[in-house]
């Protein structure tokens, strides 16, 4: 089983839609994680961190089920801009981050 | 700019080559990384240093050998590379390493072609 693992997408919708990605976790001791954003041909940036309650920031809102291993990021109201390939992160038990492979966004207007 | 960076940002080898990619942060951070992305696959960690001593290697192959001369400096040796190390090289950098909150800042990337 992958450690981190993303619906690849891509995810093709129109500006103003909502749209969520799902990310699933294979190691149960992982204790934060974060999603990342990559646009074409450049660097991860970090989007934000997901907390255990949840956490908001904007028109994201990231939310952990650490019972279910999974993790979830919420875009609202989406933005040409918004376009990009989004990374599921965790930390592993060494400290380490683990990365997905990405889901990739597609918005159109 | 997230304050690393990288050069060259592309850079095209033979197999027979040798050659260096080098990172700098301006971040004052202690701790920084080398990773591998290739197409569809998940971002690789390859080396971490942590107050310029290697602190993990992930089984990389011994043709990358990384060097780290102060911890706003680090390295990417490169020889006798193969066509399958054509990939986005990217250092990354964090105040320290391993702590819960500790987030990653990355440099924009080599992008190696191999022939």
């Amino acid at each position: 089983r992958k450690e981190v693992e993303q619906d690849p997408g891509p995810f093709n919708v129109p500006e103003g839609a909502t749209v969520a990605f799902n990310c699933t976790y294979s190691n149960s001791a992982s204790q934060s994680f974060f999603w990342y954003r990559q646009d074409c041909r450049k660097e991860p940036k970090l989007l934000m961190s997901v907390y255990s309650s949840g956490n908001e920031d904007g028109r994201f809102t990231a939310q952990l089920n650490r019972a279910s291993q999974y993790i979830s990021l919420l875009i609202r109201d989406s933005k040409l801009s918004d376009s990009a390939t989004y990374l599921c992160v965790a930390r592993g038990s060494q400290g380490n981050l683990i990365f997905g492979k990405g889901t990739k966004l597609s918005v159109k207007p | 700019e997230t304050g690393v960076t990288q050069t060259p940002r592309h850079l095209v080898m033979g197999m027979t080559n040798k050659k260096s990619l080098k990172c700098e942060q301006h971040l004052g951070h202690n701790a920084m990384y080398w990773y591998k992305q290739s197409a569809k696959k998940p971002l690789e960690l390859m080396f971490v240093y942590s107050l310029e001593e290697r602190v993990e290697n992930n089984s990389v192959p011994s043709r990358f050998s990384p060097e780290c001369p102060n911890s706003s400096h680090l390295f990417l040796h490169l020889h006798t590379l193969q066509p399958e190390d054509s990939a986005l090289y990217l250092c990354a950098s964090s105040q320290d390493l391993s702590t819960d909150e500790e987030t990653q800042y990355f440099g924009p990337g080599t992008r190696l072609l191999v022939l």
